[in-house]
């Protein structure tokens, strides 16, 4: 199974500033005949369930502020919120979808400082 | 507009079985893998199974966790998933969530709200 690290396991920023969340998989998720990584960011809000934000490492899902951003490629994956808003208050998760079973990783609470 | 919800959950005592539906909506049902997602109380997310679709003989997949006491199926006619879970245990506590998993790629686009399954004595 790919195990999926998250760090850190929660984070404050305050508004207006850079938030910064990491994940890690065990093995390389990119899948050379195609040159995608199959990761995907998830954010979900106390009470609701997990949306999408984020897929290929680095496609903003539609409707998905531009604030937003995923980048890394083969095991090493950030997740960056430009300017943290207070509705960005969540949990995010990394998910990979290279192979089965599906993996997540343990998430990381972002709150405001 | 897509619409996935849950139902069935409940207070179930070890041992026991319950079936949970998710009834589909807004888009063409029988196109798409469909996966159980659940999430035990304050904790992460873990992928429960897949059923793919008609073009792919409705195989199915679990997490070694369940394999072997839960079943997942589909009726495309009603646009329906479920989720028969057998041998219940304490452990399986948990919101459980139907998702849609994108027609092209694999990762899960849509989210229902979840039913909560309790297993308690």
């Amino acid at each position: 199974d790919i195990v999926m690290t998250q760090s850190p396991d929660s984070l404050a920023v305050s508004l207006g500033e850079r938030a910064t969340i990491n994940c890690k998989s065990s093995q390389s998720v990119l899948y050379s005949s195609n040159n995608k990584n199959y990761l995907a960011w998830y954010q979900q809000k106390p009470g609701q369930p997990p949306k999408l934000l984020v897929y290929w490492a680095s496609t903003r899902e539609s409707g998905v502020p531009d604030r937003f951003s995923g980048s890394g490629s083969g095991t090493d994956f950030t997740l960056t919120i430009s300017s943290l808003q207070a509705e960005d208050v969540a949990v995010y998760y990394c998910q990979q979808y290279y192979n089965i079973p599906l993996t997540f990783g343990g998430g990381t609470k972002v709150e405001i400082k | 507009e897509v619409q996935l919800v849950e139902s069935g959950g409940g207070l179930v005592q070890p041992g026991g079985s319950l079936r949970l539906s998710c009834a589909a909506s807004g888009f063409t049902f029988s196109d798409h893998y469909m996966d159980w997602v659940r999430q035990a109380p304050g904790k992460g997310l873990e992928w429960v199974g897949r059923t793919r679709n008609k073009a792919d003989s409705y195989t199915t997949e679990y997490a070694a966790s369940v394999k072997g006491r839960f079943t997942i199926s589909r009726d495309d006619s009603k646009n329906s998933l479920y989720l028969q879970m057998n041998s219940l245990k304490t452990e399986d506590t948990a919101v459980y969530y139907c998702t849609r998993v994108d027609s092209s790629d694999w990762y899960f686009d849509y989210w229902g709200q979840g039913t909560l399954v309790t297993v308690s004595s």
